[in-house]
C-alpha cells in the first residue's frame, strides 16, 4: 500500500542539527512533491517547505530559509529534511506528506519526534 | 499568526450540523487557489478530508462537504458523530509568498 515511513525519535542538544528521513513505498516516488511540516506540542501545523524529487527543486517557507535543507535520494525513494542550529522551540513532531498538482497532501508519514534539550 | 483564519473551536450535539470557516485574502483563497481541509484525530497524523475546495477523497463520508466563495472557504459536517471530534485545518497557497503553502490555525471540534 501507499505509505511514507519516517525515521525514529531524536533527542538533540541546542545548536546541533537533525536529519529526518521519509521513505516512500507503493507509488512512483518521482511523481509527487514531498512536503515537510511540523507541529509543536499543543500547536497547529506549520509548513516548512517542499521538494520536487524529480528535479531536486525546493521551495522553503521564508522562516526556514538558510536554516533547513531538503533533499531526496530517488534510488531509494527517500526524502530527507535537515534542520540546523536547533533551539528548544524546534521541539516538535515533524511530518512528511506527498502532494501532486496542488490537490492536497493525501498521504502523510506518522511523524518523527525531535526533542531539543540541554 | 496564521495566514488563514479559523475559529479556535466549534461544538455541536450528535446529529447536528456544524460549519468551520476559513478566511483568507486576495493573495491566497481569493486568488483562485484550491482550499483543502484536513482532519487530525488525537495522537494521529492529519488526514486529507476535502481537496480542491469541495472534493472528497475515497472513503470520506458524504457528511463532510466543502465550499469556497471569494476569499473564504467553509467545511460543513452534517449528522455529527462522536468520532468527528478532532482538530480541523484548512490549507491553501499564497502568491505573495512565492506560491508557498499556508494553513489556518486549526479548529477544535467538540461533540457535546
Amino acid at each position: 500500500q501507499v505509505q511514507l515511513v519516517q525515521s525514529g525519535a531524536e533527542v538533540k542538544k541546542p545548536g546541533a542539527s537533525v536529519k529526518v528521513s521519509c521513505k516512500a513505498s507503493g507509488y512512483t516516488f518521482t511523481g509527487y512533491f514531498i512536503h515537510w511540516l511540523r507541529q509543536a506540542p499543543g500547536q497547529g501545523l506549520e509548513w516548512m517547505g517542499w521538494i520536487n524529487p524529480i528535479s531536486g527543486v525546493t521551495n522553503y517557507a521564508q522562516k526556514f530559509q538558510g536554516w533547513v535543507t531538503m533533499t531526496t535520494d530517488t534510488s531509494i525513494s527517500t526524502a530527507y529534511m535537515e534542520l540546523r542550529r536547533l533551539r528548544s522551540a524546534d521541539t516538535a513532531l515533524y511530518y512528511c506528506a506527498r502532494e501532486r498538482y496542488l490537490n492536497g497532501m493525501d498521504v502523510w508519514g506518522p511523524g518523527a519526534t525531535v526533542t531539543v534539550s540541554s | 499568526q496564521s495566514v488563514l483564519t479559523q475559529p479556535p473551536s466549534v461544538s455541536g450535539a450528535p446529529g447536528q450540523r456544524v460549519t468551520i470557516s476559513c478566511t483568507g485574502s486576495s493573495s491566497n483563497i481569493g486568488a483562485g487557489y484550491n482550499v483543502h481541509w484536513y482532519q487530525q484525530l488525537p495522537g494521529t497524523a492529519p488526514k486529507l478530508l476535502i481537496y480542491g475546495n469541495s472534493n472528497r477523497p475515497s472513503g470520506v463520508p458524504d457528511r463532510f462537504s466543502g465550499s469556497k466563495s471569494g476569499t473564504s472557504a467553509s467545511l460543513a459536517i452534517t449528522g455529527l458523530q462522536a468520532e468527528d471530534e478532532a482538530d480541523y485545518y484548512c490549507q491553501s497557497y499564497d502568491s505573495s509568498l512565492s506560491g508557498s503553502v499556508v494553513f489556518g490555525g486549526g479548529t477544535k471540534l467538540t461533540v457535546l
